[in-house]
């Protein structure tokens, strides 16, 4: 089975400063999805940002980044110019691309506090 | 555009009762919706999985005729707490997918139960 380690419980980052949060999963799986989403004090989880694995590219949104490294099965997510609204739990996820997978495999979560 | 609504938001019930939460994506078609348990400052825990049309695939320790999940259409899955007790008092969460090769979930905000 899979699982997926947020070795970090809380991270803090000054406003307008970068902030990484790492993520590690294991699998013996070659091809799957790979997933932040973050949940502000409202408690709605909002994607954030996901990656295909067989694609090399590093995924993108605005100020938020992953460092996919396959072979070491890390992807973590950079935060840059972080902002207030930024404050949050995120966590990372794992999804097979087998057929019939649905099941999304949630890490622990990293609260992420940002300092004005 | 993906928005998933929850109702009620907040629930308090007696001992003994039986409570119903909706979930219902507003602007897609979900083939498939699942149900989560959050307890406090811990991350999602999968309760079931549902299929339009189809019974519901519960997760290993949870008693599917405590909670009984129905996904009668497209747009609709019901969640049923039966004789609730104090120890079912928590967060729930349901997510709903549309399919396809991403297979990605989008979140309602969550009902808040608790019962006395």
């Amino acid at each position: 089975a899979q699982t997926v380690t947020q070795s970090q419980p809380e991270m803090s980052v000054q406003e307008a400063e970068t902030v990484t949060l790492s993520c590690t999963y294991d699998t013996s799986e070659s091809d799957y999805y790979l997933f932040w989403y973050k949940q502000p004090p409202s408690r709605q989880m909002i994607l954030v940002i996901r990656q295909e694995a067989y694609k090399q590219q590093n995924a993108t949104e605005n100020r938020f980044s992953v460092n996919f490294q396959k072979a070491a099965k890390s992807f973590s997510l950079k935060i840059s110019d972080s902002q207030l609204g930024d404050a949050a739990m995120y966590f990372c996820a794992y999804r097979s691309r087998l057929q019939g997978a649905q099941k999304l495999v949630f890490g622990q979560g990293t609260r992420l506090t940002i300092n004005p | 555009g993906a928005v998933v609504s929850q109702h009620p938001s907040r629930v308090i019930c007696k001992s003994g009762t039986s409570v119903k939460i909706e979930c219902r994506s507003l602007d897609f078609q979900a083939t498939t919706m699942f149900w989560y348990r959050q307890f406090p400052k811990q991350s999602l825990m999968l309760m079931a999985t549902s299929n339009e049309g189809s019974k519901a695939t519960y997760e290993q320790g949870v008693e599917k005729d405590k909670f009984l999940i129905n996904h009668a259409s497209l747009t609709l899955s019901t969640l049923t707490v039966t004789s609730a007790h104090p120890e079912d008092s928590s967060f729930y969460i349901c997510s709903a997918s549309s399919g396809g090769p991403w297979g990605t979930q989008y979140f309602g905000p969550g009902t808040r139960l608790t019962v006395l």
